[in-house]
């Protein structure tokens, strides 16, 4: 079966930094996905992870521990416009191209 | 046109009509996905088609069915709409896999009431 999990709500400041926590437990892996969905729009992507480690993109980063089934999307100097949801998403492969989603975490950037 | 339309933005549908949601793309990426999101449960894959003439079942498939006659359009097709059937329905898009790579691209979706 697939889990994926995440925390459903967060609140944080503008300026501050913030980490939003996924852990997946699925059968198969070949890859960690996160995208940013704001209120009444479709999911954009933020980034892609395959092996562990760190990946950096501006503000936003993205790990990945595959031996602990575990990721985190990292955003720093936080801006209002950051308030969305965040979706995790795994992909498993094994022939297929299907992503399977978590519920996502909504976070609110207050001033 | 660029990246994927969905058509129509919204609709209310009575009980037991039929109904098609419309989706194209122009990036002639080979598969295409249908969610449904609804409050509380993230996005739920209906059905998928990894390339043209090809469909197969997500993990909510039940009262839903596709079609992929070509690359472009992939119509989501509800034979007989219940109330349940309520939801924000997303088409997406993604290239055959380049290695592991498999981003997916979201239309802006079609709100859809069944009363």
């Amino acid at each position: 079966g697939q889990n994926i999990d995440q925390p459903t709500e967060m609140t944080a400041t503008e300026g501050a930094i913030v980490q939003i926590n996924c852990t997946y437990q699925t059968s198969g892996f070949n890859g960690l996905f996160w995208y940013q969905q704001h209120a009444g729009e479709a999911p954009t992507f933020l980034s892609y992870n395959v092996l562990d480690g760190l990946e950096e993109k501006g503000r936003f980063s993205s790990f990945l521990s595959r031996s602990k089934g575990y990721s985190y999307l990292l955003l720093k100097e936080l801006q209002m416009k950051d308030s969305a949801s965040y979706l995790c998403a795994v992909y498993s492969g094994a022939g297929s191209y299907q992503l399977t989603f978590g519920k996502g975490t909504k976070l609110s950037v207050i001033p | 046109i660029a990246g994927i339309t969905q058509a129509p933005t919204s609709q209310i549908l009575a009980a037991g009509r039929r109904m098609t949601l419309r989706c194209t793309q122009d990036m002639r990426h080979n598969a295409m996905y249908w969610y449904r999101q609804d409050l509380g449960l993230g996005l739920r894959l209906i059905h998928y088609s990894n390339t043209a003439g090809t469909t197969g079942k997500g993990e909510v498939p039940d009262g839903y069915s596709v079609s992929r006659a070509n690359t472009d359009d992939f119509p989501l097709t509800l034979a007989s709409a219940v109330p349940s059937q309520t939801s924000v329905y997303f088409c997406a898009s993604s290239d055959s896999p380049r290695g592991w790579y498999n981003e997916q691209f979201f239309g802006p979706g079609t709100r859809l009431t069944v009363l």
